[in-house]
């Protein structure tokens, strides 16, 4: 399979503990982005990278937000100290970039849903 | 600001019926993206078609076509003879020049009954 996968798919936790996702883009893609959806909307951008650099962030994520992408493959999305408001879908994405205005579509993974009990 | 509208909460239609999905976008840029996204029940999100906003030709794929208004700010998706396998919600996103985030709609839910 050469799509995007994200892991875990499904995560509970209790309010004030900390979680962790990943995402693992298409091999190739030097774009990856981190988007939230909540039930009956549409993805929200949080953040996104090229290659290693974080270059754009979500006014979204707070600071208890934090995403990495250390070698410019896969990443990791930790939220610190859960609250309930976090239940939702992570979803990630990535794209193939050529050039500052390319714009290639994103391709997105199958989303790690987080309940916050 | 970027704003992407999708007036249709929920479409119902019976199977082989045509359907059309309604689109309209703000923004203030010359040169923009928009997409069309299909997210299944199970959930993952599938691209289906991006369109820049200087080629307003109309573009049609299979039983699939997006009619690309600039003068009414619109991008509408009509599928025709619809089938059960088309159930799901579909997205419009609207991308901007430059940056690489998109700005989606809330969705229209289609139920294609047999």
């Amino acid at each position: 399979d050469t799509g995007v996968s994200q892991d875990p798919r499904h995560k509970i936790t209790k309010r004030g503990q900390n979680v962790t996702f990943r995402c693992d883009p298409i091999s190739e893609h030097n774009r990856l982005y981190w988007y939230r959806q909540t039930l009956g909307q549409g993805p929200e951008f949080l953040t996104y990278f090229q290659n290693e650099a974080q270059l754009e962030k979500s006014r979204l994520l707070s600071d208890r937000f934090s995403a990495e992408r250390p070698k410019g493959s896969f990443s990791t999305l930790e939220i610190q100290r859960t609250e309930q408001g976090d239940s939702a879908m992570y979803l990630c994405a990535s794209s193939l970039s050529s050039g500052s205005h390319s714009y290639n579509e994103q391709f997105f993974g199958p989303g790690t849903r987080l309940t916050v009990l | 600001a970027q704003k992407v509208t999708q007036a249709q909460t929920e479409i119902s239609v019976v199977e082989k019926e045509d359907v059309t999905l309604d689109c309209v976008y703000e923004t203030r840029d010359t040169t923009y993206y928009l997409f069309w996204y299909k997210q299944p029940p199970s959930g993952e999100l599938v691209f289906l078609i991006r369109r820049n906003s200087f080629d307003e030709q109309n573009e049609i794929s299979g039983r699939y076509s997006w009619n690309f208004q600039k003068s009414t700010s619109s991008f509408n998706f009509t599928i025709t003879a619809s089938q059960v396998v088309d159930s799901a919600v579909y997205f419009c996103a609207l991308g901007h020049s430059g940056y690489s985030t998109l700005t989606f709609g809330k969705g229209t839910m289609l139920l294609v009954s047999p």
